[in-house]
């Protein structure tokens, strides 16, 4: 396993066409994270996933936003009817719970390289 | 909004030169993390202190963090040109779950 991959890379569309995106985990990681990042801004939180349970969503996620990681392994997120506005780079990380340690669990996120998407 | 604020936004130094960047939260958190993002590349996690650590470090990094004045230090030590890069601070907030929020960031520019 080399890391967390994503698919596709870059994706050009139009507005109002609905898009879906794929991330793999690295395969041990039972968590799962999806961020939306514009040029000179950091990641910002979308949604994770603890196996197939989707525990968290971030009020930044529209109703045209949906993701699902249905076998607690792969995951896709799918917009639609996209915006000009949803341009930026989706990130996808996937962390090993860790258990509870001290304060609180071990989280550190492994990225993948990112989905690309432009809005015309 | 945004939970962490680096700053400097921007930080440009001579290579062999140390660089510190700071980071500032708002609520109470689990663990603080710092990544850096090359141009055009993923994000690599570098460090991660836990809320009852002071300081850490790994190799040339040395993180401080003050739970009372909310707010972290990256330092990176003779500095190399490979460094520039995009470096962001994130907190997993102490909420239960796993979300995790990241700052703007501080761009590192290391001129050789």
């Amino acid at each position: 396993d080399t890391g967390v991959s994503q698919d596709p890379r870059h994706k050009i569309t139009k507005r109002g066409q609905n898009v879906t995106f794929r991330c793999d985990p690295i395969s041990e990681h039972n968590r799962l994270y999806w961020y939306r990042q514009t040029l000179g801004q950091g990641p910002e939180f979308l949604t994770y996933f603890q196996n197939e349970a989707q525990l968290e969503k971030s009020r930044l996620l529209s109703d045209r936003f949906s993701a699902e990681r249905p076998k607690g392994s792969f995951s896709t997120l799918e917009i639609q009817r996209t915006e000009q506005g949803d341009s930026a780079m989706y990130l996808c990380a996937s962390s090993s719970s860790g258990g509870w340690v001290g304060t609180g669990s071990y989280n550190e996120q492994f990225f993948g390289p990112g989905t690309r998407l432009t809005v015309l | 909004s945004q939970q962490g604020e680096e700053d400097p936004q921007a930080l440009s130094i001579q290579e062999g030169e140390n660089a510190t960047m700071n980071c500032s939260y708002k609520t109470s958190i689990n663990n603080l993390q710092w990544y850096r993002q090359n141009s055009g590349r993923g994000l690599v996690h570098l460090i991660l202190i836990r809320s009852n650590e002071r300081e850490k470090h790994s190799g040339r990094l040395r993180v401080t963090l003050d739970t009372s004045k909310k707010s972290s230090s990256l330092l990176i030590t003779a500095s190399r040109a490979a460094d520039t890069a995009s470096y962001f601070c994130a907190t997993a907030l102490n909420t239960g779950g796993f979300k995790t929020i990241f700052g703007a960031g501080t761009r590192l520019f290391v001129k050789a």
